[in-house]
């Protein structure tokens, strides 16, 4: 059966420090990858999705960046972070097909505070 | 990209019927209305999607206008485990702040 990994389930950062959250997809092969936002009281939002090694689109301009280095994996990235950073990312797959059809499925999520 | 409606909240009786509203008016021909679930912290749930036809699976029933303009996710039997937060959307690229469901003893 697939599997999603997130980690760190949760993570405080000062204003201007790096970001990595990673995410992991097991038992499926040329996944769709997605990372999600969700700031408190607000929905959840698609920040940038990949349909392939090394294949990002961004949905959303910020100063977060998305890579995909290998075919189940999908990292979240940041040089500075930023105060408005802070929320709740979700990654979640697909299966290979068109990119917004088929349902999703979620990562536990990684819980951001940056103070 | 279809923009979609719900009630923030809504509460049902345990064992009753949790009817839960959507509107999409912009949602394309051809786009799969789809509806899931987040439990608090953790990543939404994949409940049921549905084209034209009325859908059903283990999980709930999806009623979908002839127009296609809303729809209404059903639970025919909620459960105190049922209480959640409950997303329609169109595109999946956005999912509004969904309706919060509380199921009540």
């Amino acid at each position: 059966s697939q599997t999603i990994h997130q980690w760190p389930a949760t993570l405080v950062q000062p204003v201007g420090s790096p970001l990595s959250l990673e995410c992991t997809v097991e038992g499926t092969s040329n996944p769709n990858l997605y990372w999600y936002r969700q700031a408190a009281g607000r929905g959840l939002q698609l920040l940038f999705y990949s349909v392939g090694i090394g294949q990002i689109s961004s949905e959303v301009p910020q100063n977060l960046s998305a890579s995909r280095p290998q075919d189940r994996q999908f990292i979240l990235s940041s040089k500075k972070l930023l105060l408005s950073d802070s929320g709740f990312y979700l990654c979640a797959w697909r299966g290979r097909g068109l990119v917004n059809t088929g349902e999703l499925f979620f990562g536990e999520g990684s819980r951001l505070t940056v103070l | 990209d279809a923009k979609t409606t719900q009630p923030p909240s809504m509460d049902c009786a345990e064992g009753r019927a949790a009817n839960l509203p959507c509107n999409h008016s912009t949602i394309s021909g051809n786009e799969y209305v789809y509806w899931y679930r987040q439990i608090h912290s953790q990543g939404p749930q994949y409940i049921i999607h549905g084209l034209k036809n009325n859908e059903t699976n283990e999980m709930a029933s999806l009623i979908i206008t002839e127009d296609r303009k809303s729809s209404t996710l059903i639970l025919p039997h909620a459960t105190l485990r049922d209480t959640a937060v409950y997303y329609c959307t169109g595109n999946q690229f956005y999912f509004g702040t969904g309706t919060s469901l509380t199921v009540i003893p």
